[in-house]
């Protein structure tokens, strides 16, 4: 069964610091990922997406990720957080041949201190 | 363009009752997928339509069933309402063939008493 985990369920951050969230899926073929956030009291929005080319993609909002197809990652990053990073993310999958199919991770909820 | 569009954005409904959700997807639009998202389960895939037809299902019992129209808005049924499906209902809609980013409704709160 396909699968996607996201290593850690909370994350508490000052701002300015640094940020990664982790994210490996389970099997094989053609994938692409994507990252979505949920802002506190908002619907889910689209950060970036991977389908082809450069494994280094660049979203909204300074994020970036990459995509790294021997380790099954594609771990998000920011170099400086903000108060208003505060969200709920969430990494997901989709197999082409699966059409629209998004199989999500659990969520990272990331907390910033201002 | 408008977003997605969800209706009703609250229900509350009994135990064995069924309960229809709309979604009007971004005009243009003409997939149409809908998820479940709950505390516990997290997001979990319902099924996607696609020119008015069943293109993927998840794994959900045959009491939840959907439709597309002509015009590529959606419904999704839920029938004998169980106290397990009080979730949000998240409707996204994507241009057409895959891949294509899926574009996310602001969701149905659905609470089952």
């Amino acid at each position: 069964a396909q699968s996607v985990s996201q290593h850690n369920h909370h994350v508490i951050l000052s701002e300015a610091a640094s940020l990664e969230l982790g994210c490996n899926y389970s099997y094989g073929g053609t994938v692409n990922l994507f990252w979505y956030v949920q802002y506190p009291g908002q619907h889910l929005q689209l950060l970036l997406k991977y389908f082809s080319g450069d494994p280094l993609v660049k979203g909204i909002k300074g994020f970036e990720a990459e995509f790294i197809k021997s380790k099954f990652s594609f771990n998000l990053r920011k170099p400086s957080v903000q108060w208003s990073d505060t969200a709920e993310y969430f990494c997901a999958v989709t197999r082409t041949k699966y059409g629209n199919k998004l199989v999500f991770g659990a969520g990272t909820i990331l907390r910033v201190k201002s | 363009k408008a977003g997605v569009t969800q209706t009703p954005r609250y229900l509350i409904k009994t135990r064995g009752q069924q309960v229809t959700l709309s979604c009007s997807p971004i005009s243009g639009h003409r997939s149409v997928s809908w998820y479940q998202q709950t505390p516990g389960q997290g997001l979990q895939f319902l099924f996607e339509y696609f020119s008015e037809t069943q293109r993927n299902k998840g794994n959900f019992p045959g009491r939840f069933s959907g439709r597309q129209f002509s015009n590529s808005r959606s419904e999704m049924n839920v029938s004998t309402l169980e106290l397990g499906d009080s979730a949000l209902y998240l409707c996204a809609s994507s241009p057409g063939d895959s891949p294509y980013e899926q574009y996310f409704g602001p969701g149905t709160r659905l609470t089952v008493t």
